[in-house]
């Protein structure tokens, strides 16, 4: 059983379109992260968000808008998606300690594709 | 930033051999070294994971080693068996920021 909930499992939309993605954990995390990975590849950070602040931006597209409205909840708004934007959007969660790193632990995924 | 490189990228054992997987990392703020197994389709799950202040750690047949000096680490599995056939990531991480190596597909030949 995944502790980390993400919904939708597949989501398929056109360019143009305007979709968010969901993610939920009740471990009590104060860390919450979006990745992105693309078939074959390791997973990679898009966004960090610590104490529903955002503390770390990988230089991600504007047409990826994250939001952490509670300690509980994650999206990823999406617009104006690209092609090469397809992949699989992994949300994880974490304990926050300031300086040491906690374990990571993923949900299941959305698998995303843009026609 | 920080730059995690594994190697090898594809590696074949027979059921009952010793697999080992090895990683090197650039950043030497890096304080937490976890290692990751994804099956296909499948989320990342966590097998093993060691922090900076320790050499070694076991849990059953895996085992993780950590060179801070050198800035390497390695994962080894012991007694392989085929439901190990997966890939496995290795990462490096401070604070909140985490970063995987390229992956290792492991193939466990019955």
């Amino acid at each position: 059983d995944t502790e980390v909930t993400q919904t939708p499992k597949h989501l398929v939309m056109g360019m143009t379109n305007k979709k968010s993605l969901k993610c939920e954990q009740h471990m009590g995390h104060r860390a919450m992260y979006w990745y992105k990975q693309k078939a074959k590849k390791p997973p990679e950070l898009m966004f960090v968000y610590s104490y529903e602040k955002l503390s770390i931006n990988e230089s991600v597209p504007s047409r990826f808008s994250p939001e952490c409205p509670n300690s509980s909840l994650l999206n990823l708004h999406l617009h104006a998606l690209q092609p090469e934007d397809s992949a699989l959007y992994l949300c994880a969660s974490s304990q926050d300690r300031g300086g040491a790193a906690q374990p990571q632990h993923f949900g299941d995924g959305t698998r995303l594709s843009i026609l | 930033g920080e730059n995690v490189e594994q190697h090898p990228s594809t590696l074949s054992v027979q059921e009952g051999d010793s697999a080992v997987i090895k990683c090197t990392y650039s950043d030497s703020a890096s304080n937490y070294f976890p290692w990751y197994k994804q099956e296909l389709g499948k989320r990342p799950q966590l097998i093993i994971d060691i922090r900076s202040n320790v050499g070694e750690k076991k849990d059953q047949r895996i085992a993780v080693t950590l060179n801070k000096t050198a800035k390497h680490f390695s994962l080894h599995i012991t007694e392989t068996q085929p439901e190990d056939s997966a890939v496995y990531f290795c990462a490096a991480s401070k604070n909140n920021d985490m970063r995987f190596g390229a992956g290792t597909r492991l193939t466990v030949k019955p």
